[in-house]
């Protein structure tokens, strides 16, 4: 079993839809990271949290440490929001790396 | 200020061959992180440089070294390829050790053939 887990996989969503990514871990993190991936490889860092809730413009992310659970919120969805989504962990120590597998997502216009 | 460099950002390699990656971090930030990336496995955790040290080493073999110099540039080192090395190589700086953003580069894309 992986450390990181997310959901789904694949996501395809038309333009204006609101979007939940969903991210569940199972080792002791001191933060929480969201990536964006474009087609070519490189990697945005979007959020990094460790309680709570950010948000930067359509983009909300939060994170419950209880239930070791985050999301990914894409509020009117654009077609340039099309990308890979990663969800990643920095372990306790803040030495270690976990990452999802990823979520494709493709915005129809 | 100028962002992650990785250099090259593609290279064809025979198997057997070595291979050697490059990364300069932002300025200022001491900490360099690679990462491998397959379609099969996703992104992985290789190792990380701080200050000239290594800090941690995820789960490669030993073929896999890489090292860091005192301008916190770093290099990572691949011999004896196998075709199982292809992928996408990617690296991060982070101002901090502890919970801080990663900055990646657009990383390397090594092709084993």
């Amino acid at each position: 079993k992986n450390e990181v887990e997310q959901s789904p996989q694949n996501l395809t969503a038309q333009e204006g839809e609101f979007i939940t990514i969903n991210c569940s871990y199972s080792v002791g993190i001191s933060a929480l990271h969201w990536l964006q991936q474009h087609p070519g490889g490189g990697i945005v860092s979007l959020f990094m949290l460790s309680s709570g809730k950010k948000k930067h413009g359509r983009l909300i992310a939060t994170i419950n440490i209880q239930e070791k659970h985050s999301s990914l919120h894409i509020t009117a969805s654009h077609p340039r929001d099309s990308a890979v989504y990663i969800c990643a962990a920095t372990g306790n120590t803040g030495n270690q790396f976990y990452f999802g597998t990823g979520t494709s997502l493709t915005v129809i216009p | 200020k100028a962002g992650v460099t990785q250099t090259p950002r593609y290279l064809i390699k025979t198997r057997g061959q070595q291979v050697t990656l490059s990364c300069s971090p932002i300025s200022g930030h001491r900490s360099v992180s690679w990462y491998q990336q397959t379609p099969g496995q996703g992104l992985q955790f290789l190792f990380e440089y701080f200050s000239e040290t290594q800090r941690n080493k995820g789960n490669f073999p030993g073929r896999f070294s890489g090292r860091q110099f005192s301008n916190s540039r770093s290099e990572m080192n691949v011999s004896t390829l196998e075709l199982g090395d292809s992928a996408l190589y990617l690296c991060a700086s982070r101002g901090r050790i502890g919970p801080s953003p990663l900055h990646f580069g657009n990383g390397t894309r090594l092709t084993v053939t």
